[in-house]
Formats: structure tokens, C-alpha cells, sequence
């Protein structure tokens, strides 16, 4: 089976940068994507990565190492309309996809 | 305009009597996949679909059904609902099993 981690909730200022982490157990792995859902809407796609390291897509970035189970979704620069919920998903290679629960991040002033 | 359309956007209904909630996509993507999503469980994958007439089981296909005749579409069906069906339920679609999701608006689901 597949079994991913992350905190339930962090706060952070306007301006300012957070790291979401995610850890995971997975057999077969086949990718990890990071999702951005504001409440009452649907999820929205934000990075993937399957190889380690770093990608970098504006003010979001987001890292994987495969032997640690462990990958971070960074916000820089951040504003209030980032609150949201930010979602971590791996996907195996029988197609199949597990989401964590996700981390609720509130930006204040 | 490239998208995920699902229906009904809210549904109501009572123990028992069946129901489908729709699913088209108009991306020409392979790979098609329902969740539902809980307060405090996340979204969980129920079915998915790799291609026509190819389904599989998620965490938690119990009490549903998937059908994949054409690429697409692929409606949920809940033969005989029950309480502990009522969820938001998403639909999502991507280019193939590697390649990120586009999700539906949702369909709010109440079994009474």
C-alpha cells in the first residue's frame, strides 16, 4: 500500500517563505505531484517531480529524494491568497495515486 | 475550453435508490479517475482508468461502480447508496498515468 505524511496545519507571514514537508511509503513509486485547493473549490496542479532534486516553477519549488521517502513544496515571497490547502500525492506504476491528507496554510498580514 | 465536467454539481437523495454522477473530459486523456473527499481523510481514489474499457480499484471501491466505454467519459455509479456515501466526490483526468490531474468542480453528494 501507499502511506503519506504531512503536518495538518501551519501559519506563516505575508512575504515570507514555508516548506510543506511530505514523507512517504510507497511500493513502486511513480511520481509525486503537489496540488493547491482553496476551500470549496477543486485541487489544482502546482509540480511534479520523479527524479530527485529541485524544480523550481516561479515562487513554488519542490524537492524529492526517492531513498528518503521525503519530498518539500517551498512558497516564497508569499501572499494571502496562498492560504489553502496544499496536497501531496504519489502515484505507483499500476497507475494508481494516494493523496495525504493535506496541509492547511494560513498567511497572515 | 479544456475540462473536467461533472454532474450534478449537488444531489440529495435517500438509502437505496440508485444514482451515476457524470464525468466527461474534452482533453482526448487516457488516464480518468474518481475520489472522494472527507473531513480529515483526505481524497481518497476510488476507481481509475488507464484507458477504455480498462478499470481498477482504488482504496475504497466499495459500494461503486465505473464504467469506461468511451475515452470521455466515465460515470460513478452508486447502485444502492447509503449514509456513509455522502462526500464531495471528484473527478479527474490526465494525459496519461504520469502526467498531472485536472479535476472537476465536485459533486456534493447527501444520502439520507
Amino acid at each position: 500500500g501507499q502511506n503519506i505524511d504531512q503536518p495538518t496545519e501551519m501559519t506563516a507571514t505575508e512575504g515570507a517563505i514555508v516548506q510543506i514537508n511530505c514523507t512517504y511509503q510507497t511500493s513502486g513509486f511513480n511520481g509525486l505531484f503537489w496540488y493547491q485547493q482553496h476551500a470549496g473549490e477543486a485541487p489544482t496542479f502546482l509540480s511534479y517531480n520523479v527524479l530527485d532534486g529541485l524544480e523550481e516553477k516561479g515562487r513554488f519549488s519542490s524537492f524529492l529524494s526517492r531513498s528518503k521517502g521525503y519530498s518539500y513544496l517551498l512558497l516564497k515571497e508569499l501572499q494571502m491568497k496562498d492560504s489553502a490547502s496544499y496536497l501531496c500525492a504519489v502515484k505507483n506504476n499500476a497507475g494508481k495515486s494516494t493523496f495525504g491528507d493535506g496541509t492547511t496554510l494560513t498567511v497572515k498580514p | 475550453e479544456a475540462q473536467v465536467t461533472q454532474n450534478p454539481r449537488y444531489l440529495i437523495t435517500v438509502t437505496g435508490k440508485k444514482l451515476t454522477v457524470t464525468c466527461s473530459q474534452n482533453m482526448n486523456h487516457e488516464y480518468m479517475s474518481w475520489y472522494r473527499q472527507d473531513p480529515g481523510l483526505g481524497l481518497r481514489q476510488i476507481y481509475y482508468s488507464m484507458n477504455v474499457e480498462v478499470t481498477d480499484k482504488g482504496d475504497v471501491p466499495e459500494g461503486y461502480k465505473v464504467s469506461r466505454k468511451e475515452k470521455r467519459n466515465f460515470p460513478l455509479i452508486l447502485e444502492s447508496p447509503s449514509p456513509n456515501q455522502t462526500s464531495l466526490y471528484f473527478c479527474a483526468s490526465s494525459l496519461d498515468s504520469n502526467s498531472p490531474l485536472h479535476f472537476g468542480n465536485g459533486t456534493r453528494l447527501t444520502v439520507t
